[in-house]
């Protein structure tokens, strides 16, 4: 089946230092990334929407300039979480989906983020 | 905009027990709806997958069933384990306009299963 990776797992920094998560396909080519963020005992929010090659979209009241998306190839997406506070502490999960956006998504593990 | 709940928001049941977990949503222009567990601190694994054109599908003791019209789904856990606890969130597809395949998350459900 198909597998999405995100590296890191989990990370702790510094209130103010910018934090960049990464989102791989493995065995297949994302033409579409989605980037959500989960709090705990909370449901998934999509936080944005990008297509390779494109600028991502992004959801109501997500800050664009905060969360930097970048999708430059069908292989890999990155989410720059920049300037950190504590409340964006959070799990943050990437899923990748074929051409097509009513296609199945496949999930990566996940992102723990914490800021001090 | 699609509004997905679950109910029970938690559940603890002991081994064995079949159980019924609920989803519901709001608007029936659907592509398809998937129900995936989550374990603690990680990420989404799929479990099964309907297409609204789908009444069911099931996978080993996993059954799933949908009703499009009315907005409901169930997940069907036959002869549970303590292996089965997890997170069970169900999520649908929007096949509408300007969401299409946008998923919708409900807030899951959390299953224990006590020995």
């Amino acid at each position: 089946g198909a597998v999405v990776s995100q590296h890191p797992s989990r990370v702790i920094c510094k209130s103010g230092t910018s934090v960049k998560i990464e989102c791989r396909s493995l065995d297949f080519q994302a033409t579409t990334m989605f980037w959500y963020r989960q709090f705990p005992k909370q449901s998934l929010m999509l936080m944005a929407t990008s297509n390779e090659g494109s600028k991502a979209t992004y959801e109501q009241g997500v800050e664009k300039d905060k969360f930097l998306i970048n999708h430059a190839s069908l292989t890999l997406s990155t989410l720059t979480v920049t300037s950190a506070h504590p409340e964006d502490s959070s799990f943050y999960i990437c899923s990748a989906g074929l051409a097509g956006g009513a296609r199945e998504q496949f999930f990566g593990p996940g992102t723990r983020l914490t800021v001090l | 905009k699609q509004e997905v709940t679950q109910i029970p928001a938690a559940l603890s049941v002991p081994e064995g027990e079949n159980l019924v977990l609920n989803c519901s949503f709001t608007d029936s222009a659907i592509y398809n709806l998937q129900w995936f567990r989550q374990d603690p601190g990680k990420g989404l694994t799929s479990l099964l997958l309907i297409q609204s054109s789908q009444r069911e599908q099931t996978s080993g003791r996993l059954n799933a069933s949908l009703d499009k019209s009315s907005g409901r789904s169930t997940l069907y856990i036959a002869a549970s384990q303590p292996g089965d606890s997890a997170t069970y969130l169900c999520a649908v597809r929007s096949a509408g306009g300007s969401t299409l395949g946008r998923l919708y998350f409900g807030r899951g459900t959390q299953l224990t299963v006590w020995p």
